[in-house]
């Protein structure tokens, strides 16, 4: 069983949608859990970290937590084309961090 | 977020010679950082966690003979992938951690071609 799992999509959704994105990871003991943003050709990029039960909101970005249920999840309102890339799950679990394969994400105008 | 730099962002190299890469936490301290290779529509594959001051330890299946990691300082690491081969040509990036379970930040990547 791989330490962190996400759909890979691809995931499309139109312009000014809610894009819902989710991971699950295996370790009930992970301690930091983020999202990570990749373009095409580029490296990625962090778009949030959470640490606790619950939501947390940044701009158009929610990450939402669950430990009881081993899942992390982000949500991007208003879904825009330039948030058309891959999103990438990462938990930390003994000072080790795992990346989920990612998500494709396309955001159609 | 943190500032990590690589360098060169781009690199071609003949069949057979060494290329060094270079990866620098600009703002911070890093006690750790990570190697990673991507190879085109693939996830990320972590190569070796680097730790300053002692040795890096690498993923089964990654040489250490030939990905050699130095991290000398809080603030650098080198990634030297010696006698390299096309096989070798892939997207190399690093990323260094800014504190203990706490985010890692990229540096920009190198494209590798080996010719």
């Amino acid at each position: 069983q791989k330490e962190v799992e996400q759909n890979s999509g691809p995931l499309s959704v139109p312009e000014g949608a809610i894009a819902s994105l989710n991971c699950t990871y295996s370790d009930r003991g992970s301690q930091s859990f983020f999202w990570y943003r990749q373009y095409s050709g580029k490296s990625p990029e962090l778009i949030m970290s959470i640490y606790s039960n619950g939501d947390k909101e940044d701009g158009r970005f929610t990450a939402q937590l669950n430990k009881a249920s081993q899942y992390v999840s982000l949500l991007i309102r208003d879904s825009q084309p330039s948030d058309s890339a891959t999103y990438l799950c990462a938990v930390i679990t003994g000072n080790q961090f795992y990346f989920g394969t990612g998500t494709s994400l396309t955001v159609i105008p | 977020g943190a500032v990590v730099s690589q360098h060169p962002s781009r690199v071609i190299c003949k069949s057979g010679t060494s290329v060094k890469i270079e990866c620098r936490s600009l703002d911070f301290q890093a006690t750790t950082m990570f190697w990673y290779r991507q190879f085109p529509k693939q996830s990320l594959m972590l190569m070796a966690t680097s730790n300053e001051g002692s040795k890096a330890t690498y993923e089964q299946g990654v040489e250490k003979d030939k990905f050699l990691i130095n991290h000398a300082s809080l603030t650098l690491s080198t990634l030297t992938v010696t006698s390299a081969h096309p096989e070798d040509s892939s997207f190399y990036i690093c990323s260094a951690e800014a504190g203990m379970n706490t985010e890692a930040f990229f540096g920009q990547g190198t494209r590798l071609t080996v010719v």
